[in-house]
């Protein structure tokens, strides 16, 4: 059974710090990855999507990789704004279906 | 640009009533999903749609659970009897294709079950 997994659960940041967002999954047998954001009460927005025969996927300050090998991706996000502070999900597609299976978010807040 | 909407934003009832939550997916997709986050939790999959039928389906989507595409646009979840830890956000989803495209979130249905 996939089991995804985002640590720390939290993090704190100045703004304009460069930060690192992990992820790690347990089945490397997966279609693709796809980073979301959520706001408190909200729904998900998708970030990025990488396909699994990718490597990294860019859009505007995020940039997203993908190691499907080790089972880990990494959702970088460049000088970070106050406007940024969110939770960040990661999910793994698997499955004939592409059911998502989600990790549990890691709240960003960036500090003015 | 094209948005999956959900019906209504927010529900509460009562424990033991039916409930029905209503999706108007993105209009050529052809795959949809049923997921839900209970507060705190894990966003977790619940049913997966496809061709009119159930494709595939999670442990929590039990005989209390439905769901239908009625009349070509929508695309519902039944719960026939409320429980207390049906309490959630559910978030309908739409994909066009199969294996390289992403799925698509509509802002979820807060329901609130007393």
């Amino acid at each position: 059974k996939q089991e995804v997994t985002q640590i720390p659960a939290a993090l704190s940041v100045p703004e304009g710090e460069n930060l690192v967002l992990n992820c790690s999954f347990t089945d490397s047998a997966i279609y693709n990855l796809q980073w979301f954001r959520q706001d408190p009460g909200k729904g998900l927005t998708s970030l990025l999507l990488i396909q699994s025969s990718q490597r990294e996927q860019t859009s505007g300050r995020l940039n997203a990789s993908l190691d499907k090998s080790s089972g880990r991706s990494t959702l970088y996000i460049a000088a970070s704004q106050p406007g940024d502070s969110a939770t960040y999900l990661c999910a793994v597609y698997t499955g004939a279906n592409s059911k998502l299976t989600f990790g549990k978010g890691i709240t960003l807040s960036v500090r003015p | 640009e094209p948005e999956v909407t959900q019906t209504p934003s927010h529900q509460v009832t009562q424990m033991g009533q039916e409930v029905i939550l209503r999706c108007v997916p993105i209009s050529n997709h052809l795959y949809f999903y049923w997921y839900r986050q209970i507060l705190g939790q894990k966003v977790e999959f619940l049913v997966s749609f496809y061709n009119n039928e159930i494709s595939e389906k999670s442990e929590i989507f039990d005989d209390q659970f439905s769901v239908e595409r009625p009349d070509g646009s929508n695309f519902t979840l039944k719960i026939r009897s409320t429980k207390l830890e049906d309490s959630a956000m559910y978030f309908c989803a739409s994909r066009r294709t199969e294996y390289q495209e992403t799925q698509y979130f509509g802002p979820g249905t807060r329901l609130l079950v007393l």
